[in-house]
């Protein structure tokens, strides 16, 4: 069984410009959800799709967006990029998603797409 | 909101010695998950504990989940160079939170 695809893995943008990035679940998972990761501050939670719907957000402003497709794959964008953006950018996939209580399930996660912004 | 604390931040070790990383909620959870994330990778799931007063090993692993369901602890007894990277905690309540998470170096 595939594990979850991230796209492309590595990227250089420039302040003001915009990345969108690509998650290809597990077969079969429904729920995708989108994860920061930079030095010191640990797994930053951004928001989770579950059947084409935002099901949780996280606290980040309005220039992170992101979608999910009728086929689970998922995208998210970052606009007006800023030299803080600069991160690994992390995709999760789940059967369950993150419906807290019990029913949370195990998380699969790609191998990332690290930002860089200069 | 929610808020997971994982202690320590950082934790250097002599090949052999044991270690363990502690995380603590906020609010009662209904589960909690555990993390590793070698360098250079991404977080792989080791396992979920679900009720009060759990424990659970793995190998030299052993993962207790506390009787109030507001704190966890990870232990590894008797580290290897393969122990290597970073341990996570992420509670599990009305949402998935991740705590910062424990360096771990062994020195061979």
């Amino acid at each position: 069984k595939a594990g979850v695809t991230q796209t492309p893995r590595y990227l250089i943008k420039t302040r003001g410009q915009q990345v969108t990035l690509s998650c290809s679940p597990i077969s079969g998972h429904r729920s995708v959800s989108w994860y920061q990761q930079t030095p010191g501050q640990g797994l930053q939670f951004l928001f989770e799709y579950f059947s084409e719907t935002q099901r949780n957000k996280g606290n980040f402003p309005g220039r992170f967006s992101g979608r999910q497709f009728s086929n689970s794959r998922s995208e998210m964008n970052v606009s007006t990029l800023e030299l803080g953006d600069s991160a690994l950018y992390l995709c999760a996939s789940s059967f369950t998603g993150l419906a807290g209580g019990p029913n949370t399930g195990e998380l699969f996660f790609g191998e990332g797409s690290r930002l860089t912004v200069l | 909101g929610q808020q997971v604390m994982q202690i320590p931040q950082y934790q250097h070790v002599q090949e052999g010695e044991d270690f363990t990383t502690y995380c603590n909620s906020s609010t009662t959870l209904s589960n909690i998950q555990w993390y590793k994330q070698r360098p250079g990778g991404h977080p792989v799931f080791l396992i979920q504990l679900v009720k009060s007063g759990e424990v659970k090993k793995q190998k030299r692993l052993t993962f207790q989940f506390g009787e109030a369901k507001k704190n966890s602890s990870l232990h590894i007894t008797a580290t290897q160079t393969t122990d290597v990277g970073t341990y996570f905690c992420a509670g599990s309540n009305y949402k998935l939170t991740f705590g910062k998470g424990t360096l771990l170096t062994v020195n061979p």
